[in-house]
């Protein structure tokens, strides 16, 4: 099946620091990809629809300076984190919809952030 | 806003017995997506029934869709240990939205 492949899978900053998180899709082209939050024992809230080319559409309350989203490449998108406070500590998801649009969606395993 | 709602939050079951899990929604839906996800990884995808379905399986899995009280099962038959997971329902109408999810512990 597809793979997404997502990096690193646990950081660990100081606040006031910027954290870069990529979700790669190895093996299909996604030309839609969606960066999600997940708190301990809860479910995964949509933070922001990313569009390769194109600007990303962050959802109601997600900050988008804060959270800058790129996604250069039908393979690629990065999520930054800036000025990281502990605050923002928490499970980041990945997923990637792929170009046959078959409405799955693929998953990347998660980046575990803590901010000191 | 979330639109799924799974039920029950969550539950504990012995091996080989059968697991049920509820989901609920709010509006109408293209369709509508069961995601397993063990304990900090991503999401894997279970099974996907569309809203002019009603029955879908998959091996051990079987999902239900009742659009018109817009409610959905997950059904695993004979479960196994490795089946403890969280389970979520996702909705998908202009985007997929999942529900807070199940936690299913299956004991040995």
């Amino acid at each position: 099946g597809a793979v997404v492949s997502q990096h690193p899978s646990w950081v660990i900053c100081k606040s006031g620091t910027s954290v870069k998180i990529e979700c790669r899709s190895l093996d299909f082209q996604a030309t839609t990809m969606f960066w999600y939050r997940q708190f301990p024992k809860q479910s995964l809230m949509l933070m922001a629809t990313s569009n390769e080319g194109s600007k990303a559409t962050y959802e109601q309350g997600v900050e988008k300076d804060k959270f800058l989203i790129n996604h250069a490449s039908l393979t690629l998108s990065t999520l930054t984190v800036t000025s990281a406070h502990p605050e923002d500590s928490s499970f980041y998801i990945c997923s990637a919809e792929s170009l046959t649009g078959n409405e799955k969606l693929f998953f990347g395993s998660g980046t575990q952030l803590s901010v000191l | 806003s979330q639109q799924g709602e799974e039920d029950p939050q969550a539950l504990s079951i012995q091996e080989g017995e059968n697991a049920t899990m509820n989901c609920s929604y709010k509006t109408s839906i293209n369709n509508l997506q069961w995601y397993r996800q063990n304990s900090g990884r991503g999401l894997v995808h279970l099974i996907l029934i569309r809203s002019n379905e009603r029955e879908k399986h998959s091996g051990r899995l079987r999902v239900t869709l009742d659009t018109s009280k817009k409610s959905s099962s997950l059904l695993i038959t004979a479960s196994r240990a490795a089946d403890t997971a969280s389970y979520f329902c996702a909705t998908d109408r202009d985007k997929i939205i999942f529900g807070k999810g199940t936690r299913l512990h299956i004991l040995p």
